[in-house]
């Protein structure tokens, strides 16, 4: 069956320090991959997805960047985070629209 | 472009009210639509989900959502509510544009909150 892991669960950093949480799917290949931010009281906004290895596709302009080293694994990364960067953090899998997504269990993170 | 609008932000209701969250969508192409749910400090799950055919689709729990082209919606409903069902609510949709990435664009999120 199909899993999804993402870590850590939650993440408290200082601001300007580097970021990387890493998500990774089981049981599938070449699944399309997510990454979405949950701030506080508002709705998930799309920050990276990828439909293939090494095929990054940004929706917002943003202090973060996105990696997918190989095809079941998606990587976010900051170089210097803000204060902004808080949030929770999704990353999610497809394999089709007909399916919607399956989502990992999140990120906190808390930009300090 | 499509957006999703989720009209409550928050809808208190007493246990065993019937329940109704709304969404409206906006887009050009015919759609796919969903309604997921958020338990605190956890993912997403999906709910339910209508791609083509009947308007009126159901999830295992008791909750049920009608398309409504004409209107635009996606109205998810319970007759009977529990205690259990207080999370976080989200409509989503996609286009077959969007077929080959998958992408979904969400809601806002209404979070309804059961009361004994």
């Amino acid at each position: 069956s199909q899993t999804i892991h993402q870590w850590p669960a939650t993440l408290v950093q200082p601001v300007g320090s580097p970021l990387s949480l890493e998500c990774t799917v089981e049981g599938t290949s070449n699944p399309n991959l997510y990454w979405y931010r949950q701030a506080a009281g508002r709705g998930l906004q799309l920050l990276f997805y990828s439909v293939g290895i090494g095929q990054i596709s940004s929706e917002v302009p943003q202090n973060l960047s996105a990696s997918r080293p190989q095809d079941r694994q998606f990587i976010l990364s900051s170089k210097k985070l803000l204060l902004s960067d808080s949030g929770f953090y999704l990353c999610a899998w497809s394999v089709s629209t007909n399916y919607g997504y399956t989502f990992g269990s999140g990120t906190r993170l808390t930009v300090v | 472009a499509q957006s999703v609008t989720q009209l409550d932000s928050q809808v208190p209701v007493f246990e065993e009210a019937p329940v109704e969250l709304r969404c409206n969508y906006s887009s050009s192409v015919s759609v796919y639509l969903f309604w997921y749910v958020q338990y605190p400090n956890q993912g997403l799950q999906l709910l339910l989900k209508y791609l083509s055919g009947s308007t009126l689709v159901e999830s295992i729990n008791g909750f049920e959502a009608e398309f409504n082209k004409s209107q635009t919606s996606f109205h998810l409903r319970k007759p009977s509510v529990h205690i259990s069902d207080t999370a976080e609510y989200f409509c989503a949709v996609s286009d077959l544009f969007s077929s080959n990435t998958g992408k979904l664009i969400f809601g806002q999120g209404t979070t309804l909150q059961v009361k004994p």
